[in-house]
């Protein structure tokens, strides 16, 4: 497949241990969040979002919490598989806005 | 697999020429985006249109333009190309085009600018 980025940060660890990855976001009016996977060679997906009235929403298996006192993000992985190994991105917006703005994107890598 | 198609999956061209990109939206969803995806500026939103209208516009070049036709489907032209052009763009669609929307991605077109 092809490299997404070749100069990403990257998050290496062991199936079944959890995984946190992190994003700093930049505009303290950004009222809306969301988390997107990207599998080499394909697009990203959408994995969860959150909205600034809330620290915390819970998927299937993924956390998102979100720290605005410090404009921080972040994604939590229960029992990684290596099918998790991807490059994760956060990206912001804020209401009625309609334009997104992407953080660079963590490689995670389960190792089996 | 999205639901959204995208062709070419790869084209390379030289600089200076011009290029169409293709895309079409999942079944049902009116609001198409175009994405620059290159290795040293990540993922940048271009432009957003809802049936057929422009309705968000982002970092695009002016050698660049986009439009949606009345059966959904957009095309992303890109002019006077440059070796900078080269990355993967993406288009994604979305039901009704509203900042929560999810958005769906195609699986990319790979443009090389020699």
């Amino acid at each position: 497949g092809e490299s997404v980025g070749l100069h990403l940060p990257t998050l290496s660890v062991q199936e079944g241990d959890n995984s946190i990855i992190n994003c700093a976001y930049s505009n303290s009016a950004s009222d809306y969040f969301i988390w997107y996977k990207q599998e080499s060679g394909k697009g990203p997906q959408f994995i969860i979002d959150i909205r600034s009235n809330m620290d915390k929403r819970q998927g299937q298996r993924v956390t998102v919490l979100l720290n605005k006192t410090v404009k921080h993000l972040s994604l939590q992985i229960a029992a990684t598989q290596p099918g998790d190994s991807a490059v994760y991105f956060c990206a912001e917006t804020y209401s009625n806005f309609n334009k997104f703005y992407f953080g660079s994107g963590t490689k995670l890598n389960v190792k089996p | 697999d999205s639901g959204v198609t995208q062709t070419p999956k790869h084209l390379i061209t030289a600089t200076g020429q011009r290029v169409t990109l293709r895309c079409s939206p999942r079944s049902g969803d009116l609001s198409v985006y175009w994405y620059q995806q290159s290795l040293d500026q990540g993922l940048q939103f271009l432009i957003q249109y809802y049936n057929g209208e422009e309705r968000a516009k982002g970092n695009i070049l002016e050698r660049f333009s986009a439009q949606q036709f009345p059966d959904l489907h957009s095309e992303l032209n890109l002019s006077s190309l440059e070796l900078g052009d080269s990355a993967l763009y993406f288009c994604a669609s979305s039901l009704s085009g509203g900042t929560t929307d999810t958005q769906y991605f195609g699986p990319g077109t790979r443009l090389t600018v020699l």
